[in-house]
Order: C-alpha cells, then structure tokens, then sequence
C-alpha cells in the first residue's frame, strides 16, 4: 500500500534561515511519481515540483532544493534563505504508475516564517 | 487563462439539503478528480473521471455523487450532506495520467455543513 509520511506537522523559522521540511514514502511500485505543493494562506494548491522515481539528481530552483533518496524512501524539500512569504503549508504526495488517477498526499507541514 | 474554476468559494448549509459544487475546467483535460481536505488527514480523494461518462470512487466517496456529461465539467453532489461532510474540497484536473502531469487544483469550496 501507499502511503506518505510528513512527520513534521509545523515548523517556524526567523526570517533568512534555512528550513528543511522531511517526506519519506512507502509503495511497492518501481515506477512512482513525487510531488511538492504549496497551500498558501488564500487555500489554493500551487505545484512545485515533480520527481519520477528514476532520477535521483537532486533539483534546485531559486531557493528551493529537493534531495531525492530512494534508499530512504524520502524526498525532502529544503528553502534556503526562507522569506515571510514563504508561510504556507507544504504538501508531498505520490503517484504509482500502475493507478494513475491519484495522488496520495501527506499530512502536510505547516511553515510559519517570523519576520 | 487556464484555469479550475470551482463554485461557491464558501457554502454553509442544513443537514439533509442537496447541494452541488460545480467544477469546470478550461485546458481539455481528460482526468478530473475531487478530493476534501480536512486537519491532519491530507487531502483524500472521492471520485475521480478518466473522462466524459467515466467515473470511478476514490478513496472516501460515501455520501457523494458526480457525473462528467461534458469534457470540461465535473461537478460534485450531495444528496443529503451531513456535518462530517464539513470540509475543504478541491476539484483538480489532468490532461492525462496523473503520474506524468500532476494535477491542477481549482481553489477550494469551504463547505460546512451545520
């Protein structure tokens, strides 16, 4: 069975500070798909990235990073230099090849940047 | 712009009256799905639409019904909502597997259900 773990449920940070939010992941697919959203305080779902299950090159974009681990099962989500607009809960989720209509979502972890 | 458009943004409501969330999208996608979010649950799924007259449940669909008559619509129905049903839904669109694409969310509909 699927399933994604988000342990931590918030974190706060002070302006400038670097945030690593964890994701670690369960499924017995060999071909599965990663994701990372955003739900800002307005309550939409922003896409941020997605990973498949054979590129294990960790991917940057500004200031965010993604370290993909597929000997942990994790795939976290680090913000360097975290900016008040940065306050959010963020969202990893997994899609299996095999039943391609779902995403399975964690728990969420809630990001309160302190200016 | 492309866009999921979902109405109403917030509906409050009595137990046992029908209602519907309407969801359309503008990108010619062929996956729809639904799914509610609710405090340390996630987002889960309730039905899902691989396209037009195709649906199938999700993860929680008691209690809801959809149809997908055209391409771009998918709306959401509740026969007779119930307070557990208070939550925050998201209708979300694909143009094709999930896996490949991701989805793209509407914005919500804060539903309670009193």
């Amino acid at each position: 069975a699927q399933k994604v773990t988000q342990a931590q449920t918030e974190i706060s940070v002070v302006e400038k500070e670097d945030v690593t939010l964890d994701c670690v992941y369960e499924t017995r697919d060999t071909t599965y798909y990663l994701f990372w959203y955003k739900q800002p305080p307005s309550g939409e779902l922003v896409f941020l990235i997605r990973r498949n299950s054979f590129d294990e090159q960790n991917e940057i974009s500004g200031r965010y990073s993604w370290n993909f681990q597929k000997s942990t099962s994790s795939f976290n989500f680090t913000i360097t230099a975290s900016q008040v607009v940065d306050s959010a809960v963020y969202f990893c989720a997994l899609s299996e090849a095999t039943g391609a209509n779902n995403l399975f979502f964690g728990t969420g972890t809630r990001l309160t940047v302190i200016p | 712009e492309a866009q999921v458009t979902q109405n109403p943004r917030y509906l409050i409501t009595v137990t046992g009256k029908k209602l519907t969330v309407t969801c359309s999208q503008n990108m010619n996608h062929e996956y729809m799905s639904w799914y509610r979010q609710d405090p340390g649950l996630g987002l889960r799924q309730i039905y899902y639409s691989m396209n037009v007259e195709v649906t199938d449940k999700g993860d929680v669909p008691e209690g809801y019904k959809v149809s997908r008559k055209e391409k771009r619509n998918f709306p959401l129905i509740l026969e007779s909502p119930s307070p557990n049903q208070t939550s925050l839904y998201f209708c979300a669109s694909s143009l094709e597997g999930v896996a490949f694409y991701g989805y793209t969310f509407g914005s919500g509909t804060r539903l309670t259900v009193v």
